[in-house]
């Protein structure tokens, strides 16, 4: 069975600082990895997704990720945070034949101006 | 393009209640998802389909809840008997079938138990 852990539940960065949002998974077979942003009262947003390509991800808005099967990491950053940034950030991963995601608990991303 | 659709987008109800929460998936895509997001749980998988088929109910909580898909396209999450553990927000996703991993999510139903 597959499962992700996201490392803090609230992030805050002040603004044009490095975002890194932390996600490790554990999957018996190859993972598909993704990111998913969450707005207030609103669905999720895909942010980006790994399916065994390159390593290194580049998503929307200017985040990217890295996959690290050493690490079974899959850490979202950003260069430079935007105040637009603030929203709740969700790792998933889903593999094999499941096909359905399996979501971390959260990250709440707070921007400081 | 339109994207995935969900209504209503908040239901308040009476506990003991039945309640009908309806999802439209993206034009052709032929997977469609149900997930829960409650605060105590995070994000859930409900139940997935295939066309009409429900392959995977794996994440129905009780037998009080049900779903259906029809003509391949628009889906209905029903709950029966509704208890105030049941008050969360219902997403819905759905996926192309080139590329079942991406899933497009709907802006949710959020349910309310009283």
């Amino acid at each position: 069975a597959q499962s992700v852990t996201q490392l803090g539940s609230h992030v805050s960065v002040s603004e044009g600082a490095l975002v890194l949002l932390r996600c490790n998974y554990s999957s018996s077979v190859p993972p598909y990895l993704f990111w998913y942003v969450q707005y207030p009262n609103q669905g999720l947003q895909l942010l980006l997704k790994y399916t065994s390509a390159a390593t290194l991800v580049k998503g929307i808005n200017g985040f990217e990720a890295e996959f690290k099967k050493s690490e079974t990491s899959f850490h979202l950053t950003k260069p430079s945070a935007h105040m637009s940034d603030a929203a709740e950030y969700f790792c998933a991963v889903s593999s094999g034949s499941a096909r359905q995601l399996t979501f971390g608990s959260g990250t709440q991303l707070t921007v400081l101006p | 393009g339109a994207g995935v659709s969900q209504s209503p987008s908040n239901k308040v109800t009476e506990k003991g209640k039945d309640v009908e929460l309806r999802c439209d998936p993206i034009s052709g895509h032929t997977a469609l998802y149900w997930y829960r997001q409650s605060l105590g749980q995070g994000l859930e998988f409900l139940i997935y389909f295939q066309g009409n088929s429900a392959p995977d109910k794996s994440g129905l909580p009780s037998d009080r809840f049900s779903a259906e898909r029809t003509g391949g396209s628009v889906s209905t999450l029903t709950i029966q008997r509704t208890q105030q553990e049941d008050s969360a927000v219902y997403l819905c996703a759905s996926t192309a079938g080139g590329d079942p991993y991406e899933q497009y999510f709907g802006p949710g139903t959020r349910l309310t138990v009283t």
